[in-house]
């Protein structure tokens, strides 16, 4: 069964830093590139970051480039965002998903506050 | 950047009608790599349609995809009372975008 766990979220000020992190099982994760989406309170789904199979190709939405960082541990099975720099329009659920689009299957989301 | 519209916003409709649903592309989305996805409060969303007209996996047949180029058509032919919900398209032809989502709502 494939799973995704996120982990990491919480309150956190404007301008600090926090790394948020997704446990991939039930399939070969260093055969699929990964994502994450994030979905502001109340609002629709936006497409953040994504890296590729071998995790040398990163992709990254404007509104984070320079501030995000997508990486991945196949030894662990893990990928991680590394946020840098946080505003309070970061506020959201943030969604692991599988592949780079479509996703059949993702987690079921960590929520980072940014608020002071 | 590609950017999705989706219309309308919001769908009032009573179970057991059909119910269409469009997504409409700024340009030409390449290979017509576009996907509908389900999502209801409080979950993640759940791959419905790949590729404008593949069924996902353990997709009921109720749901269908049409549409290439820029116009793309999510039709749920009969709507069951677990179908109300809230449907986003995303292309991933040209980098990722999702368009900003239309709620299918009990009439």
């Amino acid at each position: 069964e494939v799973q995704l766990l996120e982990s990491g979220g919480g309150l956190v000020q404007p301008g600090e830093s926090i790394r948020i992190s997704c446990a991939a099982s039930g399939f070969n994760f260093g055969d699929f590139a990964m994502s994450w989406v994030r979905q502001a309170p109340g609002t629709g789904l936006e497409w953040v970051s994504s890296v590729s199979r071998s995790g040398g190709d990163t992709y990254y939405a404007a509104s984070v480039k320079g501030r995000f960082t997508i990486s991945r541990d196949t030894s662990r099975d893990t990928v991680y965002l590394q946020m840098n720099r946080l505003r309070v329009e970061d506020t959201a659920v943030y969604f692991c998903a599988k592949g780079e689009g479509p996703h059949d299957f993702w987690g079921q989301g960590t929520l980072v506050i940014v608020s002071s | 950047e590609v950017v999705l519209t989706q219309s309308p916003g919001t769908l009032s409709l009573s179970p057991g009608v059909r119910a269409t649903l469009s997504c409409r592309a700024s340009q030409t989305v390449p290979a017509n790599y576009l996907g509908w996805y389900q999502q209801k409060p409080g979950q993640a969303p759940r791959l419905l349609i790949y590729d404008a007209s593949t069924r996902a996996t353990a997709i009921p047949d109720r749901f269908s995809g049409s549409g290439s180029g820029t116009d793309f058509t999510l039709t749920i032919s009969r709507l069951e009372p677990e179908d109300f919900a809230v449907y986003y398209c995303q292309q991933y032809g040209n980098s990722l975008s999702f368009g900003g989502g239309t709620k299918v709502e009990i009439k």
